[in-house]
């Protein structure tokens, strides 16, 4: 059973930079992608972005200008940083682990970590 | 971009059968899966690829999709299922996860 376990700093102020750390246990790192979402209060998730062991990523449109998700293999995890906060960023970030049938066609998450509550606030 | 739009709550007494209904355009061309969210928890896949079950969840949970529309489906519901519920399907134009905007659940 794979367990995903994050951690970070948790307020920051406007224009600072979000940095969080994923780890993984439990299960097969590679062949996944690993993934980030948040969810501000109140909303729905919204996908950030995504690595594979490989090192490949993508990034969701919105944020491809602010965000770098990179991986440690050596240490199975993977750490997300965005840069250029502003309140809007307020949010829940989650890791997930992604599922991919088909190639690139049919993807969603199995697994996810507990959670890092980021405030951004002056 | 790619919208998936939910209902924003449904209700639904003990026992009985709560629908939660995802539409979006051209959904009838992607695969949904749905996520159930309790409050100040992380999402917890309950249906993957239209209709599956991942293990652990219980049959009651049931998914199906109709022309642009995808249904999860909760029978015989039970206090625990309060909760919000997100579709979710990949958009390969975007090549994007994309959420729905989510339905809260209530059983009373």
């Amino acid at each position: 059973q794979v367990q995903l376990q994050q951690w970070g700093t948790g307020l920051l102020k406007p224009s600072e930079t979000l940095s969080l750390t994923c780890a993984v246990y439990g299960g097969s790192f590679s062949g996944f992608y690993w993934a980030w979402v948040r969810q501000p209060p109140g909303k729905a998730p919204e996908w950030i972005g995504e690595i594979n062991d490989d090192g490949r990523s993508r990034y969701s449109p919105s944020l491809r200008s602010r965000v770098t998700i990179s991986v440690d293999t050596s240490k199975n995890q993977i750490s997300l940083r965005m840069n250029s906060l502003t309140a809007a960023d307020t949010a829940m970030y989650y890791c997930a682990r992604a599922i991919t049938v088909y190639g690139i066609i049919i993807r969603w998450f199995d697994s996810w970590g507990q959670g890092t509550l980021v405030t951004v606030s002056s | 971009s790619f919208e998936l739009t939910q209902t924003l709550s449904v209700s639904v007494a003990p026992g009985q059968t709560a629908r939660i209904s995802c539409g979006g355009d051209n959904l009838g061309s992607k695969t949904v899966h749905w996520y159930q969210q309790k409050t100040g928890q992380a999402p917890v896949l309950v249906i993957y690829r239209d209709n599956n079950r991942p293990s652990g969840i219980p049959e009651r949970f049931s998914g199906s999709t109709s022309g642009n529309m995808a249904t999860l489906t909760i029978s015989r519901a039970q206090v625990d299922d309060e909760a919000d519920y997100f579709c979710q399907v990949w958009d390969s134009t975007t090549v994007s996860y994309v959420f729905g905007t989510g339905t809260k659940v209530s059983v009373l």
